[in-house]
Protein backbone atom coordinates (compact mmCIF):
# COMPACT_ATOMS: atom_id res chain seq x y z
CA UNK A 1 0.00 0.00 0.00
CA UNK A 2 0.94 3.90 -0.79
CA UNK A 3 1.61 5.36 2.46
CA UNK A 4 0.65 8.97 3.20
CA UNK A 5 2.74 10.93 5.65
CA UNK A 6 0.99 14.45 6.64
CA UNK A 7 3.00 17.26 9.24
CA UNK A 8 3.17 18.67 10.87
CA UNK A 9 0.32 16.62 13.00
CA UNK A 10 -0.91 19.64 14.58
CA UNK A 11 -0.46 23.27 14.10
CA UNK A 12 -1.52 26.55 16.18
CA UNK A 13 -2.38 29.32 14.28
CA UNK A 14 -4.39 32.73 14.44
CA UNK A 15 -7.15 33.99 12.30
CA UNK A 16 -5.46 36.31 9.31
CA UNK A 17 -2.25 33.65 9.26
CA UNK A 18 -0.96 31.79 5.93
CA UNK A 19 -0.11 28.23 7.22
CA UNK A 20 1.12 25.39 4.92
CA UNK A 21 0.86 21.73 5.65
CA UNK A 22 2.51 19.13 3.95
CA UNK A 23 1.69 15.35 2.44
CA UNK A 24 4.43 12.91 1.26
CA UNK A 25 3.89 9.40 -0.40
CA UNK A 26 5.91 6.63 -0.22
CA UNK A 27 6.10 6.13 -3.71
CA UNK A 28 5.55 8.41 -7.20
CA UNK A 29 1.49 9.43 -7.41
CA UNK A 30 2.21 11.88 -9.63
CA UNK A 31 -0.89 14.22 -8.98
CA UNK A 32 -3.42 11.79 -7.86
CA UNK A 33 -3.88 13.68 -4.27
CA UNK A 34 -6.89 14.96 -2.77
CA UNK A 35 -7.21 16.83 0.05
CA UNK A 36 -9.98 17.00 2.50
CA UNK A 37 -11.38 18.96 5.27
CA UNK A 38 -13.23 17.73 8.26
CA UNK A 39 -14.60 19.47 11.40
CA UNK A 40 -15.80 17.91 14.46
CA UNK A 41 -18.89 15.40 14.57
CA UNK A 42 -18.85 16.09 10.59
CA UNK A 43 -18.02 14.21 7.37
CA UNK A 44 -14.99 15.14 5.58
CA UNK A 45 -15.48 17.46 2.48
CA UNK A 46 -13.85 17.68 -0.23
CA UNK A 47 -11.07 21.03 -0.81
CA UNK A 48 -8.99 19.65 -3.91
CA UNK A 49 -8.32 17.06 -6.42
CA UNK A 50 -5.33 16.61 -8.56
CA UNK A 51 -2.92 17.78 -6.38
CA UNK A 52 -4.09 21.46 -7.09
CA UNK A 53 -8.02 21.51 -8.59
CA UNK A 54 -9.92 23.41 -6.28
CA UNK A 55 -13.22 22.02 -5.90
CA UNK A 56 -16.41 24.21 -6.87
CA UNK A 57 -17.56 26.36 -3.88
CA UNK A 58 -14.20 26.29 -2.03
CA UNK A 59 -12.59 29.50 -1.07
CA UNK A 60 -10.07 30.49 -3.60
CA UNK A 61 -7.64 30.84 0.00
CA UNK A 62 -7.34 27.76 -0.18
CA UNK A 63 -4.02 26.60 -2.91
CA UNK A 64 -2.54 22.77 -3.37
CA UNK A 65 0.91 21.84 -4.87
CA UNK A 66 2.97 19.12 -5.93
CA UNK A 67 2.98 16.11 -7.74
CA UNK A 68 5.10 12.97 -7.44
CA UNK A 69 5.64 12.54 -3.80
CA UNK A 70 5.49 16.00 -2.34
CA UNK A 71 2.37 18.00 -1.87
CA UNK A 72 1.33 21.24 0.00
CA UNK A 73 -1.97 22.71 1.11
CA UNK A 74 -1.63 26.76 1.49
CA UNK A 75 -5.09 28.47 3.42
CA UNK A 76 -4.22 32.09 3.35
CA UNK A 77 -5.28 34.49 5.77
CA UNK A 78 -7.25 32.13 7.80
CA UNK A 79 -11.03 32.25 8.92
CA UNK A 80 -12.19 30.86 11.95
CA UNK A 81 -14.18 28.13 9.54
CA UNK A 82 -10.32 27.11 8.46
CA UNK A 83 -10.01 25.68 12.38
CA UNK A 84 -10.04 22.06 11.52
CA UNK A 85 -8.40 18.99 10.74
CA UNK A 86 -7.04 18.39 7.05
CA UNK A 87 -6.61 14.96 5.28
CA UNK A 88 -4.70 14.42 2.00
CA UNK A 89 -6.08 10.40 0.11
CA UNK A 90 -3.61 9.01 -2.87
CA UNK A 91 -6.01 8.05 -5.51
CA UNK A 92 -3.30 7.07 -8.21
CA UNK A 93 -3.99 3.07 -6.82
CA UNK A 94 -6.38 1.17 -4.75
CA UNK A 95 -6.52 0.77 -1.67
CA UNK A 96 -6.45 4.54 -2.09
CA UNK A 97 -4.85 5.74 1.40
CA UNK A 98 -5.35 8.42 3.53
CA UNK A 99 -3.02 10.48 5.55
CA UNK A 100 -2.83 10.77 9.42
CA UNK A 101 -4.13 14.09 8.77
CA UNK A 102 -3.46 17.67 10.26
CA UNK A 103 -5.11 19.06 13.23
CA UNK A 104 -5.18 23.15 12.78
CA UNK A 105 -6.34 25.25 15.58
CA UNK A 106 -6.22 28.33 17.58
CA UNK B 1 -27.71 17.96 -4.65
CA UNK B 2 -26.63 14.60 -3.64
CA UNK B 3 -27.46 12.87 -0.01
CA UNK B 4 -26.39 9.66 1.21
CA UNK B 5 -27.51 8.48 4.31
CA UNK B 6 -26.28 5.39 6.43
CA UNK B 7 -28.44 3.42 8.52
CA UNK B 8 -28.13 -0.18 10.20
CA UNK B 9 -27.25 -1.35 13.55
CA UNK B 10 -24.98 0.90 15.83
CA UNK B 11 -24.30 -2.41 18.15
CA UNK B 12 -22.33 -5.45 16.96
CA UNK B 13 -21.39 -8.42 18.91
CA UNK B 14 -17.68 -9.70 18.33
CA UNK B 15 -17.53 -12.59 15.62
CA UNK B 16 -20.94 -11.15 14.66
CA UNK B 17 -21.66 -8.97 11.18
CA UNK B 18 -21.71 -5.61 11.00
CA UNK B 19 -24.37 -4.34 8.28
CA UNK B 20 -24.97 -0.99 6.71
CA UNK B 21 -26.96 0.56 4.07
CA UNK B 22 -26.47 3.88 2.31
CA UNK B 23 -29.71 5.21 0.87
CA UNK B 24 -28.75 7.98 -1.89
CA UNK B 25 -30.91 10.55 -3.26
CA UNK B 26 -31.12 13.32 -5.25
CA UNK B 27 -29.15 12.16 -8.29
CA UNK B 28 -28.43 9.02 -10.32
CA UNK B 29 -25.98 6.15 -9.68
CA UNK B 30 -25.08 5.34 -12.49
CA UNK B 31 -21.62 6.30 -13.65
CA UNK B 32 -20.15 6.57 -10.53
CA UNK B 33 -18.50 3.99 -7.73
CA UNK B 34 -20.06 4.04 -4.04
CA UNK B 35 -17.82 3.49 -1.35
CA UNK B 36 -17.69 2.78 2.14
CA UNK B 37 -14.42 4.40 4.37
CA UNK B 38 -14.61 4.14 8.04
CA UNK B 39 -12.96 6.20 10.83
CA UNK B 40 -11.92 4.75 14.22
CA UNK B 41 -12.87 7.44 16.87
CA UNK B 42 -10.11 9.93 16.96
CA UNK B 43 -7.83 8.31 13.97
CA UNK B 44 -7.25 8.60 10.23
CA UNK B 45 -10.01 7.60 7.53
CA UNK B 46 -9.57 4.23 6.41
CA UNK B 47 -11.00 3.20 2.59
CA UNK B 48 -12.58 -0.33 2.65
CA UNK B 49 -13.70 -0.51 -1.12
CA UNK B 50 -16.38 0.25 -3.94
CA UNK B 51 -18.86 -0.90 -5.69
CA UNK B 52 -20.00 0.30 -9.32
CA UNK B 53 -23.73 -0.35 -10.40
CA UNK B 54 -22.94 -3.49 -12.24
CA UNK B 55 -22.03 -4.89 -9.41
CA UNK B 56 -18.43 -4.63 -9.59
CA UNK B 57 -16.60 -4.26 -6.39
CA UNK B 58 -13.10 -3.10 -5.38
CA UNK B 59 -12.30 -4.01 -1.66
CA UNK B 60 -9.37 -2.82 0.45
CA UNK B 61 -7.28 -6.31 0.92
CA UNK B 62 -6.95 -5.49 4.56
CA UNK B 63 -10.16 -6.66 5.15
CA UNK B 64 -9.15 -10.26 3.47
CA UNK B 65 -12.41 -11.59 2.62
CA UNK B 66 -14.92 -10.36 5.26
CA UNK B 67 -16.17 -7.64 3.31
CA UNK B 68 -18.30 -7.40 0.93
CA UNK B 69 -20.60 -4.41 -0.75
CA UNK B 70 -23.74 -4.59 -3.38
CA UNK B 71 -26.06 -2.44 -4.79
CA UNK B 72 -29.48 -2.44 -5.68
CA UNK B 73 -29.65 0.42 -7.92
CA UNK B 74 -34.19 0.04 -8.00
CA UNK B 75 -34.12 1.27 -4.17
CA UNK B 76 -31.25 3.48 -4.79
CA UNK B 77 -29.38 2.20 -2.30
CA UNK B 78 -26.34 0.04 -1.46
CA UNK B 79 -24.80 -1.94 1.48
CA UNK B 80 -21.58 -3.03 3.65
CA UNK B 81 -21.17 -6.37 5.28
CA UNK B 82 -18.01 -6.94 7.42
CA UNK B 83 -18.00 -10.42 8.89
CA UNK B 84 -16.04 -11.95 11.91
CA UNK B 85 -15.80 -8.34 13.62
CA UNK B 86 -13.63 -7.90 16.98
CA UNK B 87 -13.41 -4.16 18.94
CA UNK B 88 -10.89 -2.93 16.50
CA UNK B 89 -13.73 -2.44 13.40
CA UNK B 90 -15.51 -0.28 16.06
CA UNK B 91 -15.40 3.00 14.03
CA UNK B 92 -17.41 5.68 12.23
CA UNK B 93 -18.91 4.39 8.71
CA UNK B 94 -19.15 6.27 6.13
CA UNK B 95 -20.56 5.74 2.87
CA UNK B 96 -19.61 8.07 -0.16
CA UNK B 97 -19.82 8.63 -3.94
CA UNK B 98 -16.49 8.18 -6.05
CA UNK B 99 -16.20 10.12 -8.95
CA UNK B 100 -14.66 6.91 -10.36
CA UNK B 101 -10.75 8.15 -10.21
CA UNK B 102 -11.32 7.55 -6.14
CA UNK B 103 -11.50 11.09 -5.50
CA UNK B 104 -14.52 11.15 -3.05
CA UNK B 105 -16.88 14.03 -3.51
CA UNK B 106 -20.08 13.79 -1.34
CA UNK B 107 -20.57 11.88 1.86
CA UNK B 108 -23.04 10.67 4.26
CA UNK B 109 -22.84 11.79 7.67
CA UNK B 110 -21.83 8.49 9.11
CA UNK B 111 -22.46 6.74 11.59
CA UNK B 112 -20.94 4.84 14.67
CA UNK B 113 -20.92 1.22 14.88
CA UNK B 114 -19.65 -0.20 18.19
CA UNK B 115 -18.48 -3.84 18.43
CA UNK B 116 -18.99 -5.42 22.40
CA UNK B 117 -20.36 -7.92 24.36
Amino acid sequence: DIQMTQSPSSLSASVGDTVTLTCRASENIKKFLSWYQQTPGAAPKLLMSSASGLRNGVPSRFSGSGSGTDFSLTINSMQDADFATYYCQQTYKTPYTFGEGTKLDI
Amino acid sequence: QVHLQESGPRLVRPSETLSLTCDVSGGSMRTFYWSWIRQPPGKALEWIGYVYTTGRTNYNPSFKSRVAISVDTSKNEFSLKLTSVTTADTAIYFCARDDTTGVIDYWGQGTLVTVSS
